[in-house]
C-alpha cells in the first residue's frame, strides 16, 4: 500500500519565519504534489514535480517554493510566512506513466501562521 | 477559471435515499476524471475514475462528454456514506484540478 507521510500533522509559526513542510513517499512515484485545501475553495495545487530537481506551477505558486532533490522527497518552502497562508496543506504522489493512475495523499498538515 | 464545479457544497439525504453528487467540467479533449472521498478525520482518498467504469460502495460515476459531466450516484444511501467528496479532473499529464468539494450527510 503506498504510503505518503507529512512529516507535521499540525504547526504554528510566526509571521515572516521561514517555513519548512515535508513530504516522503515509499512507491518510488515520478509525481509529487502540494495542495492546500481551504473550506468551500477545495483543493488548489501550489506545485508539482514530475521528477528529481523538476517542477512546475500550479494554480497558487505565489509566496511558495519547492524542492526535490531525492525521488521521495518534496518539500514545500514557504519564504516569509503571511496569515493568508494559515490551511491545511495536502502533499500526494502518483506514477508518471499514466495520467489514469489516482493520487495517494498524505494525512495534511494544518499549518497556523500567527 | 474553474475547471471542475461541484454546484453543492452540501447535501443531505435520508439513509436509504438515491444520492446524486453533481460534477461538471471544462474540458474539450478526452479527459481523466476521479472522485475521491474524506471520511471524517481520515486522509483523502479514490473513490473510483471513469476509466474503470466500476462500482465502490455502491457508488457509481458516468461521463457523459456532451454534458461534461461526471455526476456521482449511490441508490440507497447509508449512514457512513457521510463525508467529503471531491471531484478532480487530469488532461495532459500535468494539469491537475480538484473541485470545490461537496459534504454528503447522511440523517438516520
Amino acid at each position: 500500500d503506498v504510503k505518503v507521510t507529512q512529516s507535521s500533522r499540525y504547526l504554528v509559526k510566526r509571521t515572516g519565519e521561514k517555513v519548512f513542510l515535508e513530504c516522503v513517499q515509499d512507491m518510488d512515484h515520478e509525481n509529487m504534489f502540494w495542495y492546500r485545501q481551504d473550506p468551500g475553495l477545495g483543493l488548489r495545487l501550489i506545485y508539482f514535480s514530475y521528477d528529481v530537481k523538476m517542477k512546475e506551477k500550479g494554480d497558487i505558486p505565489e509566496g511558495y517554493s519547492v524542492s526535490r532533490e531525492k525521488k521521495e522527497r518534496f518539500s514545500l518552502i514557504l519564504e516569509s510566512a503571511s496569515t493568508n497562508q494559515t490551511s491545511m496543506y495536502l502533499c500526494a504522489s502518483s506514477p508518471y506513466s499514466d495520467p489514469g493512475q489516482p493520487q495517494h495523499f498524505g494525512d495534511g498538515t494544518r499549518l497556523s501562521i500567527l | 477559471a474553474q475547471r471542475v464545479t461541484q454546484p453543492e457544497k452540501l447535501l443531505s439525504v435520508f439513509k436509504g435515499a438515491p444520492v446524486e453528487l453533481k460534477c461538471n467540467y471544462s474540458y474539450s479533449g478526452s479527459p481523466e476524471l476521479f472522485w475521491y472521498v474524506q471520511y471524517s478525520r481520515q486522509r483523502l482518498q479514490l473513490l473510483l475514475r471513469h476509466i474503470s467504469r466500476e462500482s465502490i460502495k455502491g457508488f457509481t460515476a458516468d461521463l457523459n462528454k456532451g454534458e461534461t459531466s461526471f455526476h456521482l450516484k449511490k441508490p440507497f444511501a447509508q449512514e457512513e456514506d457521510s463525508a467529503m467528496y471531491y471531484c478532480a479532473l487530469i488532461y495532459n499529464f500535468n494539469k491537475f484540478y480538484f473541485g470545490s468539494g461537496t459534504k454528503l450527510n447522511v440523517k438516520p
